[in-house]
């Protein structure tokens, strides 16, 4: 039973398609996260929720709007996509700071914008 | 300057070698640490945490704290073919932050 899956692995499509990736966590835990890694490993904090309210805006286009409907969900929605956003997309969650932190991932989307 | 430093690699060792992969970082408010392991095309993994200076051994794996130095460890004796894989250091912004800041990752080949 997955603790974090995400939905779907792969995401494939064109330039100035809008998309939208899903996440759910059945852990009990209260914040979710979402980050991007790019093709160099380098993985960074995009959005966090905690409890259905942001409490993590990166840097980030507005062409991204995340979206949490219950604290145990969270959804990123990408508009107008564009080439640079080819990377793979990885949800998370932890039990807010407790643990200090401690996260636990999904397998990752694999987006690829052609 | 990154807030936290790793070595990309790739490290290629043969089995049973002793592996060390290290990473520095900037911000001596710094408390915890956390080493992730990421197999390929799969999401990372906790595989240990340590508060403060000093050692911590969980099976074939240490984590070690310089503080001084800001400066930790982790070190996989007898490695294995199946402990390749990229390593993640991670520490929280603050005692309280939600942000996780991560190493780029040293990716880990050991050869049978």
């Amino acid at each position: 039973d997955t603790a974090v899956s995400q939905t779907p692995k792969y995401l494939v499509t064109q330039m100035g398609n809008d998309k939208s990736i899903k996440c759910e966590q059945n852990l009990g835990h209260d914040t979710m996260y979402w980050y991007k890694q790019d093709s160099k490993k380098f993985l960074k904090i995009m959005f966090s929720y905690n409890n259905k309210e942001l409490i993590i805006n990166e840097t980030v286009p507005n062409r991204f709007s995340p979206k949490s409907p219950d604290k145990a969900h969270l959804n990123l929605h990408i508009n107008s996509l564009e080439l640079g956003d080819s990377a793979v997309y990885f949800c998370a969650s932890s039990q807010g700071t407790q643990y200090k932190n401690i996260q636990y991932f999904g397998a990752g989307t694999r987006l690829s914008v052609l | 300057q990154k807030e936290v430093e790793q070595d990309p690699g790739p490290l290629s060792v043969p089995e049973g070698a002793i592996v060390s992969l290290n990473c520095t970082y900037s911000n001596s408010a710094f408390q915890y640490f956390m080493w992730y392991r990421q197999y390929s095309r799969k999401g990372p993994e906790l595989l240990m945490y340590t508060y403060s200076s000093g050692n911590k051994e969980d099976g074939r794996f240490t984590a070690q704290v310089d503080k001084s130095s800001k400066y930790i460890s982790l070190f996989i004796r007898d490695s294995q073919p199946s402990d390749s894989a990229t390593y993640l250091c991670a520490m929280p912004q603050g005692d309280s932050s939600y942000k996780l800041i991560f190493g780029s990752g040293t990716r880990l080949l050991v050869r049978p």
